[in-house]
C-alpha cells in the first residue's frame, strides 16, 4: 500500500510569486484536502478535491486554487505569496464518505 | 462549525510517568474525534479515532482516549510515557459543510519527556 507522497519537501519563493505544489494519494483513495499550518498553530482547512472538483472550501482567498487528476493526485497553486504564507502545507487522501485521513509529510513553503 | 480547544499550549513529563493531554470540541449532534501525533519536520500520524460505540477507544504507541459527551471532552492519555514520545499532538473534529468532510484542529499541545 503506497502512501501519501508530496513534493517538494522544501521551497523557498519570493514575495509575489506562484508556487506549485504536488500530492500523490494513498492508493485507493478519491478524496484529497490540503491543509496549512503555520509555525505553532494547528492544521488549518483550505479545500477538498473530489471527482477532480473542489468539493468544500476553508476560509482561504482565491489565490489558492488546486487541481485533481483522474489518478486522484492533486496540485495546490498559490499566486500572488506573501510572508503570511509561509507555512507547512499537509495533504491528506481519504475515501468520499470516510472520515478517516491519511497525511503526508509535507511542504515547507517559505516566503522571503 | 465545530471548534476544538486544547487547553495545555506545552506538556513537560518526566519519562515513565503518566500523562494526560486536554481536548475539548464544541457540541454537535455527531462528533467524530481524532487524536493526531506530529514528529519534529513531519506530518501528522493517526493516533486514535472516536467514530462510535465504547467510549474509552485505544490507539497505537499504548495511548487511550476517553470519549465524555456531557462533558464534551477527547482527553488523550497513557499511562507511563517514553523518551519517544516527545512530540506535539493534535485533537481534531471532522466539521462536515457542502457535501464534504473536513478536519479543525485544535493548536496542539507540546509534549516534552524528561530523562
Amino acid at each position: 500500500e503506497t502512501g501519501v507522497t508530496q513534493s517538494p519537501t522544501h521551497l523557498i519563493k519570493t514575495r509575489g510569486q506562484q508556487v506549485t505544489l504536488r500530492c500523490s494519494s494513498q492508493s485507493g483513495h478519491n478524496t484529497v484536502s490540503w491543509y496549512q499550518q503555520a509555525l505553532g498553530q494547528g492544521p488549518q482547512f483550505i479545500f477538498q478535491y473530489y471527482r477532480e472538483e473542489e468539493n468544500g472550501r476553508g476560509n482561504f482567498p482565491p489565490r489558492f486554487s488546486g487541481l485533481q487528476f483522474p489518478n486522484y493526485s492533486s496540485e495546490l497553486n498559490v499566486n500572488a505569496l506573501e510572508l503570511d504564507d509561509s507555512a507547512l502545507y499537509l495533504c491528506a487522501s481519504s475515501l468520499h464518505d470516510g472520515f478517516e485521513a491519511f497525511f503526508g509529510q509535507g511542504t515547507r513553503l517559505t516566503v522571503v | 462549525a465545530q471548534s476544538v480547544t486544547q487547553l495545555d499550549s506545552q506538556v513537560p513529563v518526566f519519562e515513565e510517568a503518566p500523562v494526560e493531554l486536554r481536548c475539548n470540541y464544541s457540541s454537535s449532534v455527531s462528533v467524530y474525534l481524532f487524536w493526531y501525533v506530529q514528529y519534529p519536520n513531519q506530518g501528522l500520524q493517526l493516533l486514535l479515532k472516536y467514530l462510535s460505540g465504547s467510549t474509552l477507544v485505544k490507539g497505537i504507541n499504548g495511548f487511550e482516549a476517553e470519549f465524555n459527551k456531557s462533558q464534551t471532552s477527547f482527553h488523550l492519555r497513557k499511562p507511563s510515557v517514553h523518551i519517544s514520545d516527545t512530540a506535539e499532538y493534535f485533537c481534531a473534529v471532522v466539521d462536515s459543510g457542502a457535501g464534504s468532510y473536513q478536519l479543525t484542529f485544535g493548536k496542539g499541545t507540546k509534549l516534552s519527556v524528561i530523562p
